[in-house]
């Protein structure tokens, strides 16, 4: 069974311009989670969609913003990138809700660098 | 304010020696809390996790440990070898609301020598 994919795996962007990262979950999984990890900084929680909608958003400015299709493959935006967006994006999937008893899994990350 | 507290930031032990990674966390609300093992270039993968009603769960050479009074959790890893070198994560569910969100410690990363 295939993992959580994401695509591209690498980029480079210019400051300013704007980059759209796509996400496929694992096969069943209708939750889908995004996460930013910048050098140093840990995991920082940005979205959460379950059943084609916005569930929850972490701190975070609203050039980032992203959804969920039918199928709960995701895609997340960033608009008028800056620097400091240089770090691996991470998505996740669950069965659902992790909170009722379902696993979250990431995959490989999409590695962003903005010049 | 949400937290997650992880020690030590390195940990270098010996191939065949226990290595113990702990966690404390600020929201006595949280209970979900997994741990993920990352490799260089790669995404996180989950090794175990456990929830607020168990204690202690094990998966071979890997346990976690919950103390929900003093807010505290731990892996430890058992007869080490070189290919458990890697970055550990814990992460702890936000609150016991539905938000989503785990909270992630800043990681250890585990050296095992040959």
């Amino acid at each position: 069974e295939a993992g959580v994919t994401q695509s591209p795996t690498h980029l480079i962007k210019t400051r300013g311009q704007q980059v759209t990262l796509r996400c496929s979950p694992i096969s069943g999984h209708t939750s889908v989670y995004w996460y930013q990890q910048a050098l140093g900084l840990g995991l920082q929680f940005l979205l959460w969609y379950d059943e084609g909608e916005e569930r929850n958003r972490g701190n975070f400015p609203p050039r980032f913003s992203g959804r969920q299709f039918p199928n709960y493959s995701s895609e997340l935006n960033v608009n008028a990138l800056e620097l400091e967006d240089s770090a691996l994006y991470l998505c996740a999937s669950s069965l659902g809700e992790f909170l009722f008893g379902n696993t979250i899994y990431f995959g490989e990350g999409s590695w962003l660098t903005v010049v | 304010g949400e937290n997650v507290e992880q020690h030590p930031s390195t940990l270098s032990v010996q191939e065949g020696d226990s290595a113990v990674i702990k966690c404390t966390y600020s929201d006595s609300a949280s209970n979900y809390f997994p741990w993920y093992k990352q490799e260089l270039g790669k995404g996180p993968q989950l090794i175990i996790d456990i929830r607020s009603n168990v204690g202690e769960k094990k998966d071979q050479r890997i346990a976690v440990t919950l103390n929900k009074t003093a807010k505290h959790f731990s892996l430890h890893i058992t007869e080490t070898q070189p290919e458990d070198s890697a970055v550990y994560f814990c992460a702890a569910s936000m609150s016991s609301s539905n938000t989503g969100k785990l909270i992630f410690g800043q990681g250890t990363t585990l050296q095992v020598k040959p």
